[in-house]
């Protein structure tokens, strides 16, 4: 009963570089979603997505930063021009296909971005 | 506009006492969801405990109850019979309701709770 799974756990790039990370949402969800925590902070969202289609990518930075999650394969978020602001980590979470009402999102381990 | 509030940046407790963390929050949304995870300090997201808001009881999870109380848009975490492993960050969180295109969690910035031998 595998849970949710993000690699690489830790990532360091230096500034310009692009940075990918990776997310396997738990077997039987279709939902993916994508958050953001700076130190000392709470979770940010940044994009929610379903196989092959983004829903809300209302917290995305407007520049540099995309995601998919492809009918194949695990969602991706990526980060192009990597800058030291956006050290930090990256958690993916995921929830059933809804119906119950309940939709709780279970979240992976996390990936920490470094940018040097 | 969604907002979670958590007041106590850090609380202290003796191991097997009860300790309560508040969450307060606002929306204007009726049919809402209210979460705590906990983070402990290898920094995974566990979740712990949910409150749908039509529920008319207070969910409890084994140690972890939730003391809802909608009339005052507040959500606090109860944790009975503290451990030393329960010395973690713990967020509130709440989703808003479905149709409006997005399940996101908004989070408050987490209380410290440290569990004293």
């Amino acid at each position: 009963n595998a849970g949710v799974m993000q690699n690489p756990r830790h990532l360091v790039r230096r500034r310009g570089q692009e940075a990918r990370l990776r997310c396997s949402p738990m077997k039987g969800h279709s939902h993916v979603y994508w958050y953001r925590q700076l130190p000392e902070e709470g979770l940010k969202f940044m994009v929610y997505l379903q196989k092959e289609n983004i829903i809300d990518e209302s917290g995305m930075p407007k520049e540099r930063f995309s995601a998919e999650f492809p009918k194949e394969g695990p969602s991706i978020l990526r980060i192009q021009q990597v800058v030291r602001g956006d050290s930090a980590a990256y958690f993916c979470a995921s929830s059933p296909r809804s119906g119950d009402g309940q939709e709780t999102q279970y979240f992976g381990p996390g990936t920490r971005l470094l940018v040097l | 506009a969604q907002k979670i509030t958590q007041t106590q940046p850090g609380m202290f407790v003796q191991e097997k006492e009860a300790v309560t963390l508040d969450c307060t929050y606002d929306t204007s949304d009726q049919s809402y969801g209210l979460f705590w995870y906990k983070q402990p300090s290898s920094g995974e997201m566990i979740f712990l405990i949910y409150q749908g808001s039509y529920d008319e009881q207070n969910a409890t999870e084994g140690r972890y109850s939730l003391n809802f109380q909608k009339a005052r848009k507040s959500a606090n975490l109860v944790i009975s019979a503290s451990q030393l492993g329960d010395s973690a960050m713990y967020f509130c969180a709440m989703r808003v309701r479905p149709g409006a295109g997005s399940y996101q969690l908004t989070f408050g910035k987490g209380t410290k709770l440290s569990v004293i031998p």
